[in-house]
């Protein structure tokens, strides 16, 4: 399975401003998913990204608060645009693999907005 | 369209006892279903998982068995230990069915904490 290193791991940001979350993986994989989880709740999906094509967004999702990159098959950002505390939550990337079936994480991103 | 309800929590049990945490789930496919647990502060990590009915998934002393009928998938362990305490999570993927659906669609997460 495929190895993924997210950071950062945390940052305390003010609000107004940007932040650029980065997910690279050790190998080549085609689906990367960037999911968002709120204090306490579960995991939301907020995109999909293909490399070399837009990224696919969720209901509730949009791409000017939340753009996406991929340019290649082993790297992705996620920016979380002019945040307010509503943006606190941990941001957590993930790939899927299809030798093994199945689907790695990051270690997430806590973001903490004041 | 895809979901997945797992038991509320949160569950406290001691040192030693047998853990149930309940998941079933409504797909348009035939999914395949995880386990997904996460420690405190940390991210997920993959527990077990089951590709297609009848299957059972097992990893570090848990189980979960793929009920076709039932559309359940179950999460047990015999005997639980502190390090065990951590949010376990449902999840399933209808991308192997073909139903088209790529990403994992999870349950809300039962927190488990084990006390000695």
């Amino acid at each position: 399975s495929a190895v993924i290193s997210q950071k950062p791991s945390r940052d305390i940001c003010q609000r107004g401003t940007s932040l650029t979350i980065q997910c690279q993986v050790d190998s080549q994989v085609t689906m990367m998913f960037w999911y968002r989880q709120q204090p306490g709740q579960s995991l939301t999906l907020i995109a999909t990204a293909n490399q070399g094509s837009e990224a696919t967004y969720e209901s509730g999702f949009v791409i000017d608060k939340f753009p996406i990159s991929r340019p290649n098959l082993t790297f992705s950002t996620l920016t979380v645009s002019n945040m307010s505390p509503e943006d606190s939550s941990i941001y957590l990337c993930s790939v899927e693999w299809v030798s093994n079936y199945g689907y790695t994480f990051g270690s997430g991103t806590r973001l903490t907005v004041v | 369209g895809d979901s997945v309800t797992q038991m509320e929590g949160p569950v406290t049990l001691s040192e030693e006892a047998f853990l149930t945490i309940n998941c079933t789930y409504t797909a348009t496919g035939y999914p395949s279903l995880f386990w997904y647990v996460q420690y405190p502060g940390e991210g997920l990590q993959l527990l077990l998982k089951a590709t297609k009915a009848d299957d059972k998934g097992s990893n570090k002393g848990f189980e979960a068995t793929y009920r076709k009928e039932t559309t359940s998938f179950h999460l047990e362990k015999g005997s639980v230990q502190v390090s065990d305490s951590a949010v376990y999570f449902c999840a399933l993927s209808d991308r192997q069915s073909g139903a088209g659906s790529y990403q994992l669609t999870f349950g809300k997460g039962t927190k488990l904490s084990v006390i000695p």
